[in-house]
């Protein structure tokens, strides 16, 4: 059974900072992982999708990496900003097309 | 192209009333998928669906919930005699046939019970 997990829960830092989110799933037979932004009481935005064939995808400030062998995938944020401050959410896709999702990261970025 | 459209974007129940979410696909995108968020919560999948066909309905409650995508209009999310645990935020996504496309979320029902 898919299990997603993302480290940390929470994390506060000050603006200009770099970061890194963490994703781990327990099923490498992977089909594609994205990243989300949920901002409080709102919707989802999908920010980045890596096909498992891909080991990274960027858009911006925003990279993530994939290393399906070991289950993982990274968000990093480059000079982060207020406006970054929201819920990060990792989804992995199994082949039945399902997304399996992680708890999120509360993330605020301190003026 | 519009995107996922769904509503109504809030609804308020009492206890034993009826609940039906509505989402529309965007055009040209013949599979739909409802997710939902409980608050505290991560995202759960509850069904996936084809036109005129059910095709995991696994995350779906035993009871009083289902869940239809006919052949024309939006695919609904119906909850029947609703409890406070429904409480939830509801999502909808559709994706196109082809199954290496992505799957694109609407803006969400927030569920309030009474």
């Amino acid at each position: 059974k898919q299990e997603v997990t993302q480290i940390p829960a929470a994390l506060s830092v000050p603006e200009g900072e770099n970061l890194v989110l963490n994703c781990s799933f327990t099923d490498s037979a992977i089909y594609n992982l994205q990243w989300f932004r949920q901002d409080p009481g709102k919707g989802l935005t999908s920010l980045l999708l890596i096909q498992s064939s891909q080991r990274e995808q960027t858009s911006g400030r925003l990279n993530a990496s994939l290393d399906k062998s070991s289950g993982r995938s990274t968000l990093y944020i480059a000079a982060s900003q207020p406006g970054d401050s929201a819920t990060y959410l990792c989804a992995v896709e199994n082949h039945n097309r399902k997304l399996i999702w992680g708890l999120g990261t509360s993330l605020a970025v301190n003026p | 192209n519009a995107g996922v459209m769904q509503n109504p974007r809030h609804l308020v129940r009492r206890r034993g009333q009826e609940a039906r979410l509505r989402c529309s696909p965007m055009k040209g995108h013949s599979h739909v998928y409802w997710y939902r968020q409980l608050p505290e919560e991560g995202l759960k999948f509850m069904v996936y669906l084809q036109k005129e066909n059910i095709i995991d309905e696994s995350g779906m409650p035993k009871e009083r919930f289902s869940a239809e995508f006919p052949k024309e209009g939006p695919s609904i999310l119906r909850i029947q005699q609703v409890v406070r645990g429904d409480s939830a935020a509801y999502f909808c996504a559709s994706s196109p046939p082809k199954s290496t496309d992505t799957q694109y979320f609407g803006p969400g029902t927030r569920l309030t019970v009474l």
